[in-house]
């Protein structure tokens, strides 16, 4: 049964402390991505990664931090220095990045609740 | 910067009626996409078009593209309550001439299909 799984589906922090989010896809795609998703709004490209042991910034990068060790597996981590950290952060992958681009398989979420 | 902008922000229809959504960006693009996201959910990809077609259907969904006026339609035809949702539309957009590839989401249209 081939997807991409995040966990956990809730998660709940206290503030200042670091939190990592799971991501893993057995669907053999090269790229991966980290999206945030605010009440009403779209998503905001929080990082990304064309290839195992490579990963750029996206378009809101401050107070987070990922790693790219395995094809299969992006973790994320949302650091104490993130101001406003609540919110649903979705997990993607595509075949491949780069352009043009490829759909973009999404997993379930995690709803990070700090407080 | 967001590139996609949809428009209605919601729309309320009867079972049975066309829904249609629109989609506007600013830049030049390699293609647009369309994506649904149940409440709570991750996205699920409905639909690619490419800069240099103009429509393209599947089941019962359309989207057209026109270029010129940078701007696409998505268009439900004999909606069911089950496709009550949100709409995205997300651009892999050219910057400075460079084809990078990213997506970049619009806030969405909200559906809701009464029975």
């Amino acid at each position: 049964d081939g997807g991409i799984t995040q966990s956990p589906k809730y998660l709940f922090r206290k503030e200042g402390q670091n939190v990592t989010l799971s991501c893993e896809q057995n669907l053999n795609h090269d790229a991966m991505y980290w999206y945030r998703q605010d009440p009403g709004q779209g998503l905001r490209l929080i990082y990304y990664s064309q290839i195992v042991n490579d990963f750029q910034k996206g378009d809101i990068a401050e107070g987070y931090s990922v790693s790219r060790e395995k094809k299969e597996s992006f973790p994320l981590t949302v650091t104490s220095a993130q101001k406003n950290p609540t919110a649903f952060y979705l997990c993607a992958s595509s075949l491949a990045g780069g352009s043009p681009s490829y759909e973009q398989y999404f997993g379930p979420g995690t709803r990070l609740t700090v407080t | 910067s967001q590139q996609g902008e949809e428009d209605p922000q919601a729309l309320s229809i009867q079972e049975g009626e066309n829904a249609t959504m629109n989609c506007s960006y600013k830049t030049s693009i390699n293609n647009l996409q369309w994506y649904r996201q149940n409440s709570g959910r991750g996205l699920v990809h409905l639909i690619l078009i490419r800069s240099n077609e103009r429509e393209k259907h599947s089941g019962r969904l359309r989207v057209t593209l026109d270029t010129s006026k940078k701007s696409s339609s998505l268009l439900i035809t004999a909606s069911r309550a089950a496709d009550t949702a949100s709409y995205f539309c997300a651009t892999d957009g050219k910057a400075g001439g460079t084809s990078y590839g990213k997506l970049t989401f619009g806030q969405g249209t909200i559906l809701t299909v009464h029975p």
